[in-house]
């Protein structure tokens, strides 16, 4: 069965310091993984998506993650955070259904990042 | 941002009435998905449809039941609603599956219901 686990609910960085926000996935097949951003009382955006070409993956804000086949990893990083940066972030797998040839999403639980100045 | 929006945006009911919410697309993507957001489980799955008329389960479609007759609309009906439904409501939509860019979801901006 196809999972997803986010290790920390919680990361507090400095503005300006790196991020990184840690990902796990387990499945039986080659998945597609996905990274979603929320912002306080908004809605979900795309961060960034693997879907087997390049391991290292460009979103947008500048953010990246790289798939780690042997690690079963995806973590999300960037260089420097920025206050505008605090929000919740998603680790999402591609999983395939039981039946029929439909995928659906399973999602982590999600990391709250805060930026503090 | 994809062409989703969601109505209402915000709603108050009362335990037992009946609540239809909308999520309409000018996309024409023929995925369509119903979630809510609740704190500590993260995101799940109500209902998905696949098509005009073609609609499946999710993980959590006990008391939930679904609607699409266009392709541009994805209706969610609670038959009748309990404060267990209260709750953030998003709507998502995908081109296509199974693999790749095709299955990227996008999210609408969410609806709030309280079920008092």
């Amino acid at each position: 069965a196809q999972s997803v686990t986010q290790l920390d609910s919680h990361v507090s960085v400095s503005e300006g310091t790196p991020v990184l926000l840690r990902c796990n996935y387990s499945s039986s097949y080659s998945p597609s993984l996905f990274w979603y951003v929320q912002h306080p009382n908004k809605g979900l955006q795309l961060l960034l998506k693997y879907t087997s070409a390049a391991t290292l993956v460009k979103g947008i804000n500048g953010f990246e993650a790289e798939f780690k086949k042997s690690e079963t990893s995806f973590h999300l990083t960037k260089p420097s955070a920025h206050m505008s940066d605090a929000a919740e972030y998603f680790c999402v797998v591609s999983a395939r259904q039981r039946v029929g040839n439909n995928r659906k999403l399973i999602w982590g639980l999600g990391t709250s990042l805060a930026v503090n100045p | 941002d994809a062409g989703i929006t969601q109505s209402p945006r915000h709603k108050v009911t009362e335990t037992g009435t009946p609540v239809t919410l909308r999520c309409h697309q000018t996309e024409n993507h023929r995925y369509m998905y119903w979630y809510r957001q609740d704190p500590g489980h993260g995101l799940r799955l109500i209902h998905y449809s696949y098509g005009v008329k073609d609609t499946d389960k999710g993980e959590v479609s006990d008391g939930y039941s679904v609607s699409r007759s266009k392709t541009e609309d994805f209706l969610l009906t609670l038959e009748s609603a309990t404060s267990s439904q209260t709750s953030v409501y998003f709507c998502a939509i995908s081109p296509g599956q199974p693999m790749g860019t095709k299955e990227t979801q996008y999210f609408g901006p969410g609806t709030r219901l309280l079920v008092l």
